[in-house]
């Protein structure tokens, strides 16, 4: 069964400073996602990482992925308010046969303070 | 860009009673999911649609639950006789693996069983 943990779950941040959320996986994943939420709202995609050494970066936001240690991390750069938000990570299992279905980690509740 | 249209957006209902959740996913999309998220945790698979019929289902998803996709186009969730432990948000998704943008989520509908 595929396993997705992040940490940490809970993040507050003063405004400028830098930090990475973590998000492991248990098993050989073919597609890792990003996903933004603000409260009472849907999924936002913010990437799609799709081979091992995938670096992608939209403004302060810059997603990487290591699949040999089933890891990928999601670095914030000089945090502002705006990026208040829960942030996910999200795994396909491998392969067409896992129906290309989500596995997604508990979220982590950024808070960036003035 | 396209999107995912779900309605209603807040659905409240009396437990016991059944309700019918609908989503017109992309159309030219392969793979249809609902998902839910209960209120301040993860989001969970609920079952996917592939070829006209369920691909995979989670334990999540017992004989209550049912999905149909009558016309080609409005995907539904069907929850014969609700419990109180249905509160949750429902996405609604859809994808073609062969794109290597990410899925594309719907903005949701609250249930809320009273």
């Amino acid at each position: 069964e595929l396993k997705v943990e992040q940490n940490p779950l809970f993040l507050s941040m003063q405004e400028g400073k830098n930090y990475t959320i973590y998000c492991n996986y248990s098993t050989t994943s073919d597609r890792l996602y990003w996903y933004r939420q603000d409260p009472g709202k849907s999924l936002e995609s913010l990437f799609v990482l799709l081979s091992n050494g995938a670096v992608k970066q939209e403004g302060r936001l810059m997603a990487s992925l290591d699949t040999k240690a089933r890891l990928s991390t999601l670095h914030i750069t000089a945090a502002v308010h705006d990026l208040s938000a829960t942030y996910f990570c999200a795994v396909t299992s491998m392969g067409g046969g896992s129906n290309y279905k989500l596995t997604f980690g508990k979220g982590t509740l950024l808070t960036v303070n003035p | 860009e396209p999107e995912v249209t779900q309605t209603p957006s807040h659905q409240v209902t009396q437990m016991g009673q059944e309700v019918i959740l609908r989503c017109v996913p992309i159309s030219n999309h392969l793979y249809f999911y609902w998902y839910r998220q209960i209120l301040g945790q993860k989001v969970e698979f609920l079952v996917s649609f592939y070829n006209n019929e369920i691909s995979e289902k989670s334990e999540i998803f017992d004989d209550q639950f049912s999905v149909e996709r009558p016309d080609g186009s409005n995907f539904t969730l069907k929850i014969r006789s609700t419990k109180l432990e249905d509160s949750a948000m429902y996405f609604c998704a859809s994808i073609d693996p062969r794109e290597n943008y990410g899925y594309t989520f719907g903005s949701g509908t609250r249930l809320t069983v009273v």
